[in-house]
């Protein structure tokens, strides 16, 4: 079945720096969606991607999915505060049953004033 | 619109109980999961559902069962509380076109914090 990698796990950042955050598939992916969690609360969907190629902003965010469509990455502008929390990437499996949505572990981010 | 609403909150069980944790969606999506969130685990599929009447198991099913008996609600069903069941559990949902391999981004509720003792 698939399976999704994030990298890094933790990260600690100074606020106004940039980052980026990768995930990593193990097979070629049909959707990739990213999410933000803060402690203790439901995920906020952030954005999807489908294409190979395929970019998208929203505010001080952008994510990628590459040409091959099995590696997408995000990546963080001038970051604030508020941005900190945990980021997943989420997609559709396919090595199994059709349609059921895998996570990967998620990347904790600290963003310091 | 309500999205997806997970019910209690927060919960704790002695071993051996028995509960089960509410879930109900008011988008008329077909998918319907079940995860739980240990720390620093990312999220576990416990079961999913593609519709009324069918579910089917994902990662971690031991321990747990499902029906769907309408579109709106995904009851998930504990049977023997063991302090290995300790978690947060997420309940989402989504709308899949079938055949073609497309899903819109999935809704979560707020998740339930059980504690098993």
């Amino acid at each position: 079945s698939q399976e999704l990698e994030q990298s890094p796990q933790s990260l600690i950042v100074q606020e106004g720096k940039n980052l980026t955050i990768n995930c990593t598939s193990s097979k070629t992916l049909y959707g990739l969606y990213w999410y933000k969690q803060k402690y203790g609360e439901g995920l906020i969907f952030l954005m999807m991607l489908q294409k190979g190629g395929e970019e998208k902003s929203h505010e001080k965010i952008t994510a990628k999915l590459d040409e091959k469509k099995q590696q997408s990455s995000l990546h963080i502008t001038a970051s604030q505060p508020s941005h900190a929390g945990i980021y997943l990437c989420g997609a559709p499996n396919y090595g199994g049953s059709q349609g059921n949505l895998i996570f990967g572990k998620g990347t904790k981010l600290s963003v310091k004033p | 619109n309500a999205g997806v609403t997970q019910t209690p909150k927060f919960r704790i069980l002695k071993i051996g109980q028995s509960m089960t944790l509410q879930c109900a969606q008011d988008m008329n999506h077909n998918y319907m999961y079940w995860y739980r969130q240990d720390p620093g685990m990312g999220l576990k599929l416990i079961y999913y559902s593609v519709g009324a009447g069918i579910t089917d198991k994902g990662e971690v099913p031991n321990g747990y069962n499902v029906s769907r008996s309408t579109t709106e609600d995904f009851p998930l069903r504990l049977e023997l509380a063991a302090p290995s069941q300790t978690s947060v559990y997420f309940c989402a949902s989504s709308y899949s076109s079938r055949g073609r391999y497309v899903n819109t981004e999935a809704f979560f509720g707020q998740g339930t914090r059980l504690t098993v003792v």
